[in-house]
């Protein structure tokens, strides 16, 4: 059974830093890209950032809201993904999933997302 | 980036209805579309890929359909477990926007 559960959410002061890790079992876990998704207080899903497998170079994308302050990385060792979170806002405030991505067997290099974690909730305030 | 527009944002129905959710993208996306079912407390639920492939264990009375730059999510005969927030994604393109959803309300 495929299982991500998350850890490292909790309050944290605007400006300050924060990781979350994401723990995956019951698939391989190198074979996947590893994507972030995350959905603010009365808001909908937002896309965060994705690390692709290493076999596909590990390449990293982020989005415009987050590029330059989040850092997503993988240890396929232990099987888990991280999301370094820095300078955080106010606005950051969200539930963060962890999800894995699938790629279509031919065509682009973007995934769609067939198992989520639980989240981890991140609220950001003095 | 590619825009995603899902319409209408809520809408309001009965079990035994037949409704249709329409998403636009604001460039060709091909058929790199993905539909998702989200529920309150709840994580989110692949429901459809490629814009009509459904995912294994979905009703088959949920489908998609489109291409380029429009798409549509049609229950056909709505459930009571079927009220929830429902989402487009694209992937075409790294960065895998999602629709604002639509909330399906109980009339």
């Amino acid at each position: 059974e495929v299982q991500l559960v998350e850890s490292g959410g909790g309050l944290v002061q605007p400006g300050r830093s924060l990781r979350l890790s994401c723990r995956a079992s019951g698939f391989t876990f190198g074979d996947y890209g590893m994507h972030w998704v995350r959905q603010a207080p009365g808001k909908g899903l937002e896309w965060v950032g994705f690390i692709k497998s290493k076999d596909d170079g590990e390449t990293r994308a982020y989005a415009a809201s987050v590029q330059g302050r989040f850092t997503i990385s993988r240890d396929d060792s232990k099987n888990v993904a991280y999301l370094q979170m820095s300078s955080l806002q106010t606005e950051d405030t969200a539930v963060f999933y962890c999800v894995r991505g699938r790629r279509p067997l031919s065509g682009p290099s973007g995934h769609y997302f067939d198992y989520w974690g639980q989240g981890a909730r991140v609220t950001v305030s003095s | 980036d590619i825009q995603m527009t899902q319409s209408p944002s809520t809408l309001s129905a009965s079990v035994g209805d037949r409704v249709t959710i329409t998403c636009r993208a604001s460039q060709s996306i091909s058929g790199w579309l993905a539909w998702y079912q989200h529920k309150p407390g709840k994580v989110p639920r692949l429901l459809i890929s490629k814009a009509s492939s459904l995912e294994s264990g979905v009703p088959s009375r949920f489908s998609g359909s489109g291409s380029g730059t429009e798409f549509t999510l049609t229950i056909s005969s709505l459930q009571p477990d079927d009220f929830a927030t429902y989402y487009c994604q694209q992937y075409i393109t790294y960065s895998h926007t999602f629709g604002q959803g639509t909330k399906l309300e109980i009339k």
